[in-house]
């Protein structure tokens, strides 16, 4: 079965830091990818997504990932954390069969510390 | 309307008891589905409309799941005769449509928090 991986379901970075989120999937196949964020009691607010353009993807918050076909991978990546930035995010996943099911990581959990 | 919306936001039923919720998706989108998001299961896709009609119900997790969509607008989850590993967050997002490509971006709802005694 298709499946997405995030490596952590914490990660903690100071403020100003680097922020690295890890995410790969399973399948050769070209898919169509996506990271979402979730602040605490809110829905999903997608933050970025690739559709087969250029491989490295502009978010919102300052954040971007980069499609990697050979990893199968697609981190998300943020040069300088904020105190803000801190909330659970997906990686997401679907593949053209007709329909747009995602498939989702298990999430990670973003701490900032002061 | 501006966004997704789900309501109840949240629901505390007894178990056994039926439950009903809702979702309205953004205006003009005509694909719709239903998520799930428990501890220790993530986040599960349960079922998707395209209009009315639902293609795929192969996430629905038993036959007490249910879901109907009526006017390619208003979505209804039901659950029945509810236990207490039915307690979760359930996410409606709806998209423009259901093919691939930039259409297919979902806006999920705040989601409704349920809990069963």
């Amino acid at each position: 079965a298709q499946s997405v991986t995030q490596l952590g379901s914490h990660v903690s970075v100071s403020e100003g830091a680097l922020v690295l989120l890890r995410c790969n999937y399973s399948s050769s196949v070209p898919p169509y990818l996506f990271w979402y964020v979730q602040y605490p009691n809110q829905g999903l607010q997608l933050l970025l997504k690739y559709t087969s353009a250029a491989t490295l993807v502009k978010g919102i918050n300052g954040f971007e990932a980069e499609f990697k076909k050979s990893e199968t991978s697609f981190h998300l990546t943020k040069p300088s954390a904020h105190m803000s930035d801190a909330a659970e995010y997906f990686c997401a996943v679907s593949w053209n069969t007709g329909f747009q099911k995602l498939v989702f990581g298990t999430g990670t959990r973003l701490l900032v510390s002061p | 309307g501006a966004g997704v919306s789900q309501s109840p936001s949240n629901k505390v039923t007894e178990k056994g008891k039926d439950v009903e919720l809702r979702c309205d998706p953004i205006s003009g989108h005509t694909a719709l589905y239903w998520y799930r998001q428990s501890l220790g299961q993530g986040l599960e896709f349960l079922i998707y409309f395209q209009g009315n009609s639902a293609p795929d119900k192969s996430g629905l997790p038993s036959d007490r799941f249910s879901a109907e969509r009526t006017g390619g607008s208003v979505s209804t989850l039901t659950i029945q005769r509810t236990q207490q590993e039915d307690s979760a967050v359930y996410l409606c997002a709806s998209s423009l449509a259901q093919s691939g490509g930039s259409r297919n971006e979902q806006f999920f709802g705040p989601g409704t928090r349920l809990t069963v005694l």
